[in-house]
């Protein structure tokens, strides 16, 4: 069956190291991969796109990688502050499914003082 | 301010009383889309959209219907609701691009179905 699999327990790390979510995935295709960050009651906000023939992409303190072989999309944030605890999603967007985005159940990322 | 909007925020209602939620967007955005969200489950699509009077089905769309009428609006509608669809549910629109289909999300709109 097809499944986008996120870490499914909370993340707490200290302040200034850099945090490290995964999201692997089956059966599918995927034409590119998003990363969002919500916060809680709110809707999630676009953070970074890589595509299938794109290994790495930076942004900032984020980085994503994307590996087709593993099926896999890790997504960094360096020097974390607080400010980054929320729960991060990934989003695939399968070929030729124009309009279909499945998401990850989500990770939850703490960052402590 | 490019937003999207949802209404109402906060819903209680009663089993088998219909409801719509308004979703609407101000960015001309072609793809708009419903999603619902659970403890555990994530964000499910329910429906999505293209363009105008063209819609699909997402992974969850049993009891639930939409309609894309204009391009700014995309409504959607509980026919007979039931306590199994309480739940968060955001609407979201995206437009295809450099970005792909980057959903910029409305602020959610809590259901309740007692």
């Amino acid at each position: 069956s097809q499944k986008i699999e996120q870490n499914s327990e909370a993340l707490n790390i200290q302040e200034g190291k850099t945090a490290t979510l995964t999201c692997n995935y089956t059966n599918y295709s995927p034409a590119y991969l998003q990363w969002y960050r919500q916060d809680p009651g709110r809707g999630p906000v676009f953070l970074l796109l890589i595509r299938e023939n794109e290994k790495e992409k930076r942004k900032e303190r984020l980085k994503v990688t994307f590996d087709t072989t593993l099926k896999q999309s890790l997504f960094h944030i360096t020097a974390s502050q607080p400010a980054d605890s929320a729960t991060y999603l990934c989003a695939l967007a399968p070929y030729n499914q124009g309009g279909k985005l499945i998401f990850g159940q989500g990770t939850e990322l703490s960052v402590k003082p | 301010e490019a937003q999207v909007t949802q209404n109402p925020r906060y819903l209680i209602t009663v089993t088998g009383k219909k409801l719509t939620v308004t979703c609407s967007q101000n960015m001309n955005h072609e793809y708009m889309s419903w999603y619902r969200q659970d403890p555990g489950l994530g964000l499910r699509q329910i429906y999505y959209s293209m363009n105008v009077e063209v819609t699909d089905k997402g992974d969850v769309p049993e009891g639930y219907k939409v309609s894309r009428k204009e391009k700014r609006n995309f409504p959607l509608i509980l026919e007979s609701p039931s306590p199994n669809q309480t739940s968060l549910y955001f609407c979201a629109s995206s437009s295809p691009g450099q970005k792909g289909d980057t959903q910029y999300f409305g602020p959610g709109t809590r259901l309740t179905v007692l």
